[in-house]
């Protein structure tokens, strides 16, 4: 019945460890995001993926890779994660690029030790 | 956040009227959303509206918008404890990437 699901909600590591983040939306739309919110609540886009197609691609490092196997999966995968990558992750979906109305994913809270 | 500022705190009293405001500086934002963040919980799409409209209400919110001043307001009226959030203003630009551009949010606290 979710519209938007994420998995893990909670994930704690290590630093230097990789570690993937999985996002699934069953409302047919074409768009999918992720973004992240910092500590003081902060949210900001990362990607965004089209019928599997990378369009927004903000100033992120190349440590963390998005992988869209499907207009409906949208996953995150991060490499040697440092403190700072500590924040809850959002997925998102929406109909089309266009953006509009956004559906939004219950977040995964990722803590690096 | 920069580019979207909100109030970060706003506490009132069940059945008082809540207004949340935003200023944001993309002139070329043509839908402008809120945004409900509960504890532990994602976004919850309240409302929204276009740029050719001042207000729009919806039962017991009402959206303000004065385009000129490029700011925006979220009006809930006979707020409830339930109502305690953090609301989030975010307009999206027309020009380039279609994105939201979130606001720092504003934690609503209801007192009983």
């Amino acid at each position: 019945d979710t519209a938007v699901s994420q998995t893990p909600k909670y994930l704690v590591t290590q630093m230097g460890n990789d570690k993937s983040i999985k996002c699934e939306q069953n409302l047919g739309h074409d768009t999918m995001y992720w973004y992240k919110q910092d500590s003081k609540k902060f949210l900001k886009i990362m990607f965004s993926y089209n019928n599997k197609e990378l369009i927004i691609n903000e100033t992120v490092p190349n440590r963390f890779s998005p992988k869209s196997p499907d207009k409906a999966h949208l996953n995150l995968h991060i490499n040697s994660l440092e403190l700072g990558d500590s924040a809850v992750y959002f997925c998102a979906s929406s109909q089309d690029a266009e953006g509009y109305e956004q559906y939004f994913g219950p977040g995964t809270r990722l803590t690096v030790t | 956040g920069e580019d979207v500022e909100q109030s970060l705190f706003l506490s009132v009293r069940e059945g008082d009227s809540s207004v949340i405001n935003c200023t944001y500086t993309d002139s070329s934002s043509t839908y402008l959303y809120w945004y409900k963040q509960e504890p532990g919980a994602g976004l919850q799409l309240l409302t929204y509206i276009f740029s050719n409209m001042d207000m729009k209400q919806d039962q017991r919110l009402t959206v303000l918008l004065n385009k000129k001043d490029k700011h925006l307001s979220l009006r809930i009226a006979d707020t409830q404890t339930g109502d305690s959030a953090i609301y989030f203003c975010a307009p999206r630009g027309d020009t380039g990437r279609r994105a939201l551009t979130f606001g720092s949010g504003t934690r609503l606290q209801v007192q009983p």
